[in-house]
């Protein structure tokens, strides 16, 4: 079934981990979209790549990395993760930069404790 | 930067009343996008307006872009308990720009 994936579902982390969380689309979709989605602020972007290869900064970026080695996979690592990114974290793909609908994953439940 | 609100942040209608949200952006934007996203679940696509001025709509729900491109309303018809949701407006500045998020409005139906 076509669609996108998240990994892991929840997860619960000690503060100073680190911690990647999965993201793969089998859409063929160029673009690929971070947010963090937190009480009362909406969907906040983190991180986004326009194709593979190629990454930018979203509204929220700082404490966060990702990687675009290829179109299918989209990681968001946490180098030292701290309690203020305890949120639910979802991963979006469209077929084009900026335009067309974004395809949500189903989210990842992230308590940094 | 880009910044994207709505308002109201919440709403508690009546089944069978008539509900409206509104976005409005601080830059121009190419098209705005509408999601719904349910209690528990993830955002849901509904719309894209692209022109400026633009009406569309699916049955009781109505979309309007503004003329100048920076504001857009969701209006929705006798509302019924399956409209309970949050609804995002989310836009770019250009078609090849990143999609910011409003905050969303939070519609909730009383039966």
């Amino acid at each position: 079934i076509a669609g996108i994936t998240q990994a892991p579902t929840s997860q619960i982390l000690a503060a100073g981990r680190r911690m990647t969380l999965r993201c793969t689309q089998d859409m063929r979709h160029n673009a690929m979209y971070w947010y963090r989605q937190d009480l009362g602020l909406g969907l906040r972007l983190i991180h986004y790549s326009n194709t593979a290869g190629t990454t930018g900064k979203g509204e929220v970026p700082d404490g966060y990395s990702v990687s675009r080695a290829n179109t299918d996979d989209f990681p968001l690592t946490l180098a030292s993760a701290v309690p203020s990114q305890t949120s639910v974290y979802f991963c979006a793909s469209g077929p084009g930069q900026g335009h067309g609908k974004l395809f949500f994953g189903s989210g990842t439940q992230l308590s940094v404790l | 930067g880009q910044q994207v609100m709505q308002i109201p942040q919440y709403q508690h209608v009546q089944e069978g009343e008539d509900f409206t949200t509104y976005c409005n952006s601080s830059t121009t934007l190419s098209n705005i996008q509408w999601y719904k996203q349910r209690p528990g679940g993830h955002p849901v696509f509904l719309i894209q307006l692209v022109k400026s001025g633009e009406v569309k709509k699916q049955k009781r729900l109505t979309f309007q872009f503004g003329e100048a491109k920076k504001n857009s309303s969701l209006h929705i018809t006798a509302t019924q308990t399956t409209d309970v949701g949050t609804y995002f407006c989310a836009g770019p500045k250009t078609s090849y720009d990143k999609v910011i998020f409003g905050p969303g409005t939070s519609l909730s139906v009383i039966p």
